[in-house]
């Protein structure tokens, strides 16, 4: 069974920069895997804000970014704000069937 | 405007069969490369993709799920109908569905469904 990993959690100052990674147990995760990203803030539905590696939806605030990154997808929030603090979650893209990665807890301190 | 609702039972007993639908407006599913699908998410756990349909029908599911789940649409409803079989209290979970154009963008409020006798 194909598991998708993130980090459990992470920590980040108020304008600071951090990155977020999605691993995949079947190899390194490339454009072919269509990354998408999510926010899920407590209580609410999650809000995309990435799709097929790169591209931000209209409503993606610019400090968000997406990549691919040492064999992982990437998620970078640059200049963070006190509201980026939320559960991320990757999707990667297998052939047909999508798998959720386990999320990342973003903590801002 | 872009919309997508679930509408469904919120209690189901073990066994049962769970009937899930996705009513949505602002856009056609017999479009070119648009697919409504479902994921899952139980209480304070991560979200789970269950399954998905296109616009020509083609049907994809969960490989661990695929033998209790039947996505269906009827494009002339706007709606999109999601079975899974034999419930179980670990299928407890808010249950969302999406469209997903290029990638996933648009998400229902989700519905909670709750499995017990």
């Amino acid at each position: 069974q194909t598991v998708v990993t993130q980090e459990p959690s992470l920590t980040v100052s108020p304008g600071g920069t951090v990155t977020l990674t999605c691993a995949s147990s079947t190899g390194a995760v490339t454009s072919g895997y269509y990354p998408n990203w999510f926010q899920q803030k407590p209580g609410q539905t999650p809000r995309a804000l990435i799709y097929s590696t790169t591209n931000l939806h209209s409503w993606t605030p610019a400090r968000f970014s997406g990549s691919l990154l040492g064999g992982k997808a990437a998620l970078t929030l640059s200049g963070v704000q006190p509201e980026d603090e939320a559960e991320y979650y990757c999707l990667l893209y297998y052939g047909g069937v999508w798998v959720f990665g386990g999320g990342t807890k973003l903590t801002v301190l | 405007q872009i919309t997508l609702k679930e509408s469904g039972p919120t209690l189901v007993k073990p066994t049962e069969t769970l009937t899930l639908t996705c009513t949505f407006s602002g856009f056609s599913l017999s479009t070119s490369g648009v697919g409504v699908g479902w994921i899952r998410q139980p209480p304070g756990k991560a979200l789970e993709w269950l399954a998905l349909i296109y616009w020509d029908d083609d049907k994809r599911y969960s490989p661990s799920l695929k033998s209790r789940l039947t996505i269906t649409k009827d494009t002339s409803r706007n709606q999109v109908v999601l079975t899974l079989t034999n419930m179980d209290p670990v299928d407890t979970a808010t249950y969302y569905c999406a469209r997903r154009v290029g990638g996933v963008d648009y998400w229902g409020q989700g519905t909670l469904v709750t499995v017990s006798s």
